[in-house]
Formats: structure tokens, C-alpha cells, sequence
């Protein structure tokens, strides 16, 4: 089964700011998608950015990228010009191309604090 | 465009009480439907998914079931509610392999 590890707890950082959120995953897998899940306090869970692992070129949205490494199996999330709005939790997931149904399996997240 | 609903947004049920959540989707057709638990404020737990109507499975033993009765609709039930199942839960669709989920609002549910 696949793992999906956020081992920053909590994160801060200032307005302007560039901030990287980390997480790793462990797989068997050559293909799947990985995304970037952001959960503010209305808890309403918005999808970021999401890569292909087939696909070596690193995804970007607007302030958002991943420094998606495949061989280390690392997914970082890097937020440019942090704003207040950026505050929120946010979730890295995996998901396999190889089943049918295809879940999402979910790290345990990390708190972002926006400071003005 | 594709929409989901989630209903009720807060739940506070007595130990013992049943439940009922339910979660539709419109403008697409046989979605891959999904329920998820967020405990504490943390990491999402998957309960249930239904790959097509009447097709239930479930990831974690435990006194929630969960049906799809129609093609769209999928209903979170439990006979007897424990303090344990508080938490906030989550719906979610997805119907195209390259992409994430796209989730409900969610309901707060306290069991007092």
C-alpha cells in the first residue's frame, strides 16, 4: 500500500514571502498523479496543483509549483509571494493509475501561518 | 459544470442515535463517489467509495455503511452513533482518472 509522509507539522512565513511544503510518498508504482489539497478554515477542501509522475516537467499554478522528484519519490509544494489567503492547511495525496477505482491516499498535512 | 452537495453542513446527534448524511452530484454521470472522515482537524480517513450504483466498499471496519441508491447519490447512515464517529466528513467525486477530487462542503458531526 501507499504511503503518503508530511513531516512539517505547522509552517510560517511572512507576506512576499516564498515558502516550501514537503512531503515524500512511497510507492511500487512507475505511474500515478500526486496533488497539492489546500483546506482552509471554511474546511472546504480545494485541489492546488496536481503532477503526472509520467511527466518530468514540474507542474505550475500561477504562485504555486512542485519540485517533484521521482527517484527520491518527493513531492515539495513552493508558494511564491505568500499571501494572508495562502493560510490554510494543506494535504498532499497519491493516487494510483493502476486500479479501477483509483483512491486517494492522504498525508496528515501541514499547517501553513501567514504573518502580514 | 459539475456540482456536489453535501447536507446537513453541523450535525449534533445523541450516543445511540441514528444517521443519515447524504451527498449528490449533478452534471455528470456515474461518478466514482467517495467518503471520507477528518478527525481532530488532521488527516482524512477513507471510509467508503461506490464505483456505481449498489456497489459499496469499505476501507475500515467500523459501525458507519454507506449506499448509492441512485447514480448520483450517496448516503452515510449509522444505526447506533458512538462518541468516536464525531468528526467532520467529507464527500467527494471524482470521474476522470487524471484528476483529483473535486469535494462537498462537509459536515461537522458531534456525538454528545
Amino acid at each position: 500500500a501507499q504511503t503518503v509522509t508530511q513531516s512539517q507539522p505547522e509552517m510560517s512565513v511572512q507576506e512576499a514571502e516564498t515558502v516550501t511544503l514537503s512531503c515524500t510518498y512511497d510507492t511500487s508504482e512507475s505511474d500515478y498523479y500526486l496533488f497539492w489539497y489546500k483546506q482552509p478554515p471554511s474546511r472546504q477542501m480545494i485541489l492546488v496543483i496536481r503532477q503526472e509522475a509520467y511527466k518530468q516537467q514540474n507542474a505550475t499554478e500561477n504562485r504555486f509549483s512542485v519540485n517533484f522528484q521521482k527517484a527520491a519519490k518527493s513531492f515539495s509544494l513552493k508558494i511564491s509571494d505568500s499571501q494572508l489567503g495562502d493560510a490554510a492547511m494543506y494535504f498532499c495525496a497519491y493516487r494510483s493509475v493502476y486500479s479501477g477505482y483509483s483512491t486517494l491516499t492522504f498525508g496528515k498535512g501541514t499547517m501553513l501561518l501567514v504573518s502580514p | 459544470s459539475q456540482t456536489i452537495h453535501q447536507w446537513p453542513a453541523t450535525l449534533v446527534q445523541p450516543v445511540g442515535s441514528p444517521l443519515s448524511l447524504e451527498c449528490t452530484v449533478e452534471g455528470t454521470s456515474n461518478p466514482n463517489l467517495y467518503w471520507y472522515r477528518q478527525a481532530a482537524g488532521r488527516g482524512l480517513q477513507l471510509l467508503f467509495y461506490s464505483v456505481g450504483i449498489g456497489q459499496i466498499s469499505s476501507e475500515v471496519p467500523q459501525n458507519l455503511s454507506a449506499s448509492r441508491p441512485q447514480d448520483r447519490q450517496f448516503i452515510l447512515s449509522s444505526k447506533k452513533l458512538l462518541l468516536s464517529d464525531s468528526g467532520f466528513y467529507l464527500c467527494a467525486w471524482s470521474s476522470d482518472l487524471h484528476y483529483g477530487y473535486t469535494f462537498g462542503s462537509g459536515t461537522r458531526l458531534t456525538v454528545v
